[in-house]
């Protein structure tokens, strides 16, 4: 079992380019984040999703898109990088659809760098 | 506004045993995580504390009072693996988790 996959590992990204980053999980679960996190600062919620079809903006969504096609992909896009975006992102799901308190599973991450 | 104050970094000897301490203050609660991440990796749940008092699970304890809005992690026959960041998150009124920074805890021999 995988559990939550994210592609690429690492990517260094031209500002002004457009990115997505991708998330797979097979847990079958109804929720999940994307999450950025950087040196000195707590992991800051972008987007989430509490079930396929539905998405909703959390801390810090601006310059940032997702969509929830389906229950096991949810990919982030960039659609004009900018330095600031430079950050560790990651993605997680858990179980409950956003109705419940449920533990959060987090994939491996991806290290962006916009230059 | 929300807030979640945990130390930044915590030196401890192996074998010893180290308190992580964490203030809350978040719209609405329903409960306070602990999540382990090694440099380099994914954050990995620890521990999950709704009601006041202290859940044992093996090395690694949790402690909650919500009244005063803390919680503390025990970690217990520190080894040298145990070296990490520990995260510290409430969960709000909407179910979404509210991060502290970490606190990096340096183990040595």
């Amino acid at each position: 079992i995988a559990g939550i996959t994210q592609a690429p590992t690492s990517q260094i990204l031209a500002a002004g380019r457009r990115m997505t980053l991708r998330c797979t999980q097979d847990m079958r679960h109804n929720a999940m984040y994307w999450y950025r996190q950087d040196l000195g600062l707590g992991l800051r919620l972008i987007h989430y999703s509490n079930t396929a079809g539905t998405t909703g903006k959390g801390e810090v969504p601006d310059g940032y898109s997702v969509s929830r096609a389906n229950t096991d992909d949810f990919p982030l896009t960039l659609a004009s990088a900018v330095p600031s975006q430079t950050s560790v992102y990651f993605c997680a799901s858990s179980d409950s659809g956003g109705g419940a308190p449920d533990t959060q599973y987090f994939g491996p991450g991806t290290r962006l760098t916009v230059l | 506004g929300q807030n979640i104050d945990q130390p930044t970094e915590m030196t401890a000897t192996e074998g010893a045993i180290v308190q992580i301490n964490c203030t809350y203050q978040t719209s609405g609660f329903n409960g306070l995580f602990w999540y382990q991440q090694h440099a380099g990796e994914a954050p990995t749940f620890l521990s999950y504390n709704v009601l006041d008092g202290l859940e044992e699970k093996g090395r690694f304890s949790s402690f909650l009072s919500r009244s005063k809005g803390y919680s503390y992690l025990l970690l217990k026959e520190l080894q040298m693996k145990d070296s990490a960041s520990y995260l510290c998150a409430s969960m709000d009124s909407n179910y979404q988790l509210i991060w502290g920074a970490g606190t990096k805890l340096i183990i040595k021999p």
